[in-house]
């Protein structure tokens, strides 16, 4: 079946702009999670979802950042005024809603570039 | 707050190698454990897991045993082959007083197999 998509692949901005990214989990699946992955930083945890709210924001870095969900479904990821530290490869992730199962299903994530 | 050391890379081995890749944790919790490997220009992908001590994970050839005694999950594989060149992360899960399955990843190993 169809795996976790994100778009777009690659986002090329400039410092200021404000940027919109776009991830779609997979189908039927209740917990979304998005990761930032960074030269400086690895891995990070930025938010997560359980449904369309989110009970978990603790990662994320700024009040710049913010993210929604609707619909169970799709969530989009909000930076404003972008900066050039913002430049990451952006990971969404779902998960299945049995609350024993802990895998994550990662999207190929979003390449943000902030000149 | 939970946290995970992996072995720096890079490592480039040749064909056929034993591979070890070491990864030790720091967790209050039972967290469970991952490897993901990143292929080149692909996203991150399970490799393998174990969610209580003494469980071995396996899959295409890797195994890791979740050692709580040394807080351990070394990744291991008899053999390797040049496909086996990507990035390693291993990852460990906890889920918080939010419910979320956040996972923290070690700075992951660029792995580089030569025929």
């Amino acid at each position: 079946g169809a795996g976790v998509s994100q778009s777009p692949s690659n986002k090329v901005t400039e410092k200021g702009k404000d940027v919109e990214l776009r991830c779609d989990p997979i189908s039927g699946h209740t917990a979304l999670y998005w990761y930032r992955q960074s030269l400086g930083q690895g891995l990070e945890f930025l938010i997560y979802f359980q449904g369309n709210s989110a009970p978990d924001k603790s990662g994320l870095p700024s009040d710049r950042f913010s993210a929604e969900r609707t619909g169970g479904s799709v969530s989009t990821l909000t930076i404003q005024r972008t900066q050039q530290e913002d430049s990451a490869v952006y990971l969404c992730a779902s998960s299945p809603p049995d609350p024993l199962t802990d895998t994550q299903y990662f999207g190929p994530g979003t390449r943000l570039t902030v000149l | 707050g939970d946290s995970v050391t992996q072995m720096e890379g890079p490592v480039t081995l040749s064909e056929e190698a034993f591979l070890t890749i070491n990864c030790t944790y720091t967790a209050t919790g039972y967290p469970s454990l991952f490897w993901y490997v990143q292929y080149p220009g692909e996203g991150l992908q399970l490799l393998l897991k174990a969610t209580k001590a003494d469980d071995k994970g396996s899959n295409k050839g890797f195994e890791a045993t979740y050692r709580k005694e040394t807080t351990s999950f070394h990744l291991e594989k008899g053999s390797v082959q040049v496909s086996d060149s990507a990035v390693y992360f291993c990852a460990l899960s906890d889920r918080s007083s939010q419910g979320a399955q956040k996972l923290v990843f070690g700075q992951g190993t660029r792995l580089t197999i030569n025929p």
